[in-house]
């Protein structure tokens, strides 16, 4: 068991680019999460992944977000024309369905 | 939707006992617990699947309150490596899980 592995650790770029995240879970487990974190805050559900099936969005994922699990493995989650707002944390956890979650250290973005 | 804990901070001496709540709004199906360090991710402290469970371990455990639509996470006898920020979590019908406004806590010696 190698933990949930999230990359880059940190992405800084400017306002407009699009930006790519890659989340590896723990091998066995099916579901996989997306979670996106400001300081002081607790973390805020993005979508999440029942091995490849995307079962759920919250609104908080505008069009210019886009996450895929293309074999129910890893997954990318896909930022279009960064905006100032978008700078968070961004975290992803793993669970054996309705299981406690395993998160990585998250990727930290900064938008100029 | 968010669940809302109580209180949003606590300051503890060492030894001391600690209660944190979290209510919903919303049925909830489970809830779990979870910690945060700053600048780490959360880790997992306990989840509570029935309500009337109860589960604990070292000097931390919580309970479940289904009618209620509540849960409490207990610490007692605090220790330094107790402090953070504590997350209730939970699945709505929606099946998207959300996390409690959080509790920070800081055990002082």
């Amino acid at each position: 068991d190698t933990g949930v592995s999230q990359n880059p650790r940190h992405k800084i770029t400017k306002r407009g680019q699009n930006v790519t995240f890659r989340c590896d879970p723990i091998s066995e487990h099916n579901r996989l999460y997306w979670y996106r974190q400001t300081l002081g805050q607790g973390p805020e559900f993005l979508t999440y992944f029942q091995n490849e099936a995307q079962l759920e969005k919250s609104r908080l994922l505008s069009d210019r977000f886009s996450a895929e699990r293309p074999k129910g493995s890893f997954s990318t989650l896909e930022i279009q024309r960064t905006e100032q707002g978008d700078s968070a944390m961004y975290l992803c956890a793993s669970s054996p369905d309705l299981q406690p979650q395993h998160f990585g250290d998250g990727t930290r973005l900064s938008i100029l | 939707q968010q669940p809302v804990q109580s209180p949003q901070a606590v300051i503890l001496r060492e030894g001391e006992d600690a209660v944190i709540n979290c209510s919903s709004s919303k049925a909830l199906y489970s809830v779990h617990w979870y910690r945060q360090k700053h600048g780490e991710a959360p880790i997992f402290l306990m989840i509570l699947l029935k309500g009337g469970e109860q589960k604990g371990h070292d000097k931390i455990s919580a309970s479940f309150n289904e009618k209620k639509q509540q849960s409490s996470l207990y610490l007692t006898a605090s220790q330094l490596s107790y402090s953070g920020t504590y997350f209730c979590g939970a699945i709505n019908t929606g099946n998207q899980f959300y996390f409690g406004t959080g509790t920070s806590l800081t055990v002082i010696p």
